[in-house]
């Protein structure tokens, strides 16, 4: 079945180093992919996606590229803030409707 | 309304106790997603409306597990004989046919 990998955390980086976190994924068909972010005490919320292959999704200085031929999409961020401190989860949508199939999540702690 | 609300934020509950989850969507919104995310993973689906009709429920874990959108618009969780492995936070997600999915708040389960 359609699956996710990411790399484990926690991630704890200094503010204003470059961030990178690794998924790869299964999937049947051609998905789309996403990368949500959950802060704490709150919700999910969209961060970026990408539809086709070399697409770059981009939002708030994230970025990630679909690239089918190594079947992954990395999230990266050249200079991170307290404030990205959160659960960063990776997911392609599967089906006819779109369902997401989610990563077990990246935490990530910025220092000052 | 202006996101997707659940209520109520937290449930406790006593094992073999019924207990029942709601989720408001987003206004116009004809898709609606059950998913179940245990602590520290990622979430997993659950079930998938499309307006009233219950199109997917392949991820429910057992028979005790139930779910309906008599009128399309809001939906109700029901679990029976709660269990201790029930225990997790319960996301509803909507969204447009095909559009992004847009997440709930959550409902924290929590069975002793």
């Amino acid at each position: 079945g359609d699956s996710v990998t990411q790399m484990e955390g926690p991630v704890t980086l200094s503010e204003e180093a470059f961030l990178t976190i690794n998924c790869t994924y299964t999937a049947t068909g051609y998905p789309s992919l996403f990368w949500y972010v959950q802060y704490p005490g709150e919700g999910l919320q969209l961060l970026l996606k990408a539809t086709k292959a070399d697409d770059k999704g981009s939002n708030k200085g994230f970025e990630a590229t679909y690239r089918k031929e190594t079947t992954s999409f990395h999230l990266e961020k050249g200079s991170v803030q307290v404030s990205d401190s959160a659960v960063y989860f990776c997911a392609p949508n599967s089906g006819g409707y779109n369902k997401l199939i989610f990563g077990a999540g990246t935490r990530l702690a910025v220092h000052p | 309304g202006a996101g997707v609300s659940q209520s109520p934020r937290y449930k406790v509950a006593k094992r073999g106790q019924d207990v029942a989850l709601r989720c408001d969507p987003i206004s116009g919104h004809v898709s609606l997603f059950w998913y179940q995310q245990a602590l520290g993973q990622g979430p997993e689906f659950l079930t998938y409306f499309q307006n009233e009709a219950q199109l997917d429920k392949s991820g429910l874990p057992s028979d005790r597990f139930f779910a309906e959108r008599p009128e399309g618009s809001v939906s109700t969780l029901k679990i029976q004989r709660t269990q201790q492995e029930d225990s997790a936070v319960y996301l509803c997600a909507s969204s447009l046919p095909g559009g992004d999915q847009y997440f709930g708040a959550g409902t924290r389960l929590s069975v002793l």
